[in-house]
Formats: structure tokens, sequence, C-alpha cells
């Protein structure tokens, strides 16, 4: 079936612009992750939604970044006034939830959407 | 301290030799734990679950000490195909996020 899609699959943007990116998660998958992988690092959590709610922003870098999920399926991640530090691989998850949480099920990436900021 | 330290790497192991790679956690309360790779420009991908009783699977073995909080992963008759990025993972008790160690950049030489 289906994986995890992601558009654009690059993006090249001026600093101090706004861009978005998109998330498509598998089909029935309640849970969509959004985490940010520089260069040489290991990806980074910036956001967990649970159906339509985020139930974890914690790894938000700032205000600029942020993120929605209207209906439940596709994600859009919102970065205002970019900067160059934005500069990195934005990667989205999804995965079936376990009851009461705990995460027992696995987490299917994305591609990823390779953002560049000039 | 990075919650998650690997080294690094890279390594570069020929063909048909054994390779480990262990992984640091800071977090006590870390519940679940995992190896990921990642081939170059590419997503991760799940590539095993680790249980306090260690698991295998085919050529790879991996073990986990809650008490020293270490994870390790062994391949044994590397092949070509295990070049990639190995990506130490863990979950925290009731947390969904998963937290990456950098990764161990992996070259299989002929």
């Amino acid at each position: 079936g289906a994986g995890v899609s992601q558009t654009p699959s690059n993006k090249v943007t001026e600093k101090g612009k706004y861009v978005e990116l998109r998330c498509d998660p598998i089909s029935g998958h309640t849970a969509l992750y959004w985490y940010r992988q520089s260069l040489g690092q290991g990806p980074e959590f910036l956001i967990y939604f649970q159906g339509t709610g985020a139930a974890d922003d914690s790894g938000l870098p700032n205000d600029r970044f942020f993120a929605v999920r209207p209906e439940g399926s596709v994600s859009t991640l919102k970065i205002q006034r970019t900067e160059r530090g934005d500069s990195a691989v934005y990667l989205c998850a999804s995965s079936l939830t376990s009851p009461g949480g705990g995460g027992s099920y696995e987490q299917y990436f994305g591609p990823g959407t390779r953002l560049t900021v000039t | 301290r990075k919650e998650v330290e690997q080294d690094p790497g890279p390594f570069n192991v020929p063909e048909g030799a054994t390779v480990a790679f262990n992984c640091t956690y800071s977090n006590s309360a870390s519940q679940s734990f995992f190896w990921y790779r990642q081939d170059c420009r590419k997503e991760p991908k799940l590539l095993m679950s680790v249980y306090s009783s260690g698991n295998e699977d085919g050529r790879f073995t991996a073990q986990l000490n809650r008490a020293s909080q270490y994870i390790s992963l062994l391949i044994r008759d590397s092949k070509l195909s295990d070049s990639a990025t190995y990506l130490c993972v863990v979950r925290g008790f009731g947390n969904e996020k998963l937290t990456f160690g950098t990764g161990t950049r992996l070259t299989i030489i002929p």
C-alpha cells in the first residue's frame, strides 16, 4: 500500500519568507509526527498529533513554527520568517495508536522535504 | 550531554566481517529501544526493536543493558548492502516521540 508522502521533495526559499510543508500519512494512521534532520545529525522531534490535536509540541524550536492537522489526516508544517538555520530535511512519520498510549506501534517515515533557506 | 550518544564513525569494514555498534542513553525512564537504518538521502526505516532479553534477526543481534543504559547492535557476515547509517533510538514511558542518536555510518568494503 501507499506509504507516507511529503510534498514538496525540495524547497528553496529566501530568508524571511513563509513556507508550508505537507505530509500525507498512511491511511488509517491516527498518529502523525514531524521531525527535523540537520546534516550529520539524527532526526529531532518537533510535534506529534493524535487525530486533529497536537498532543505534544515540545519540540517546536520557537513560535515561527506551527503545524496543523485539521481533519486528522493530512498535516501541514508552517514556518514563518525563515532563517538560514531552518535549512534541514523535514521528516513526517505516521503510526497506529496504542490503546492507552505507550507508543508500541512502528512509526513509518516519509521521504522528507529538503528545505534550503538562502 | 545528548540524550542518546553514538560513535558517529565512519566504520569501514571488509565484506564478511563482524561489526558492532554501541549506544548509551541518559534517561533511565526510557521504555522502548530500537535500531533504525538510514540510507543516504533516504528516510529512516526500522531495522529492529531491542529487548532486555536480547533478540536476533538473521545476521543482526541487538542487546539492551538497562542497568548500564547501553544498547548494542551486532552485524555478522556483513554484506555490501549493509552500508548505511545506523541510528540508535529510544522512547520514554507513555511518550510517543522518538529520540535519535546522531547515527553511526557504516561502509562495507568489497
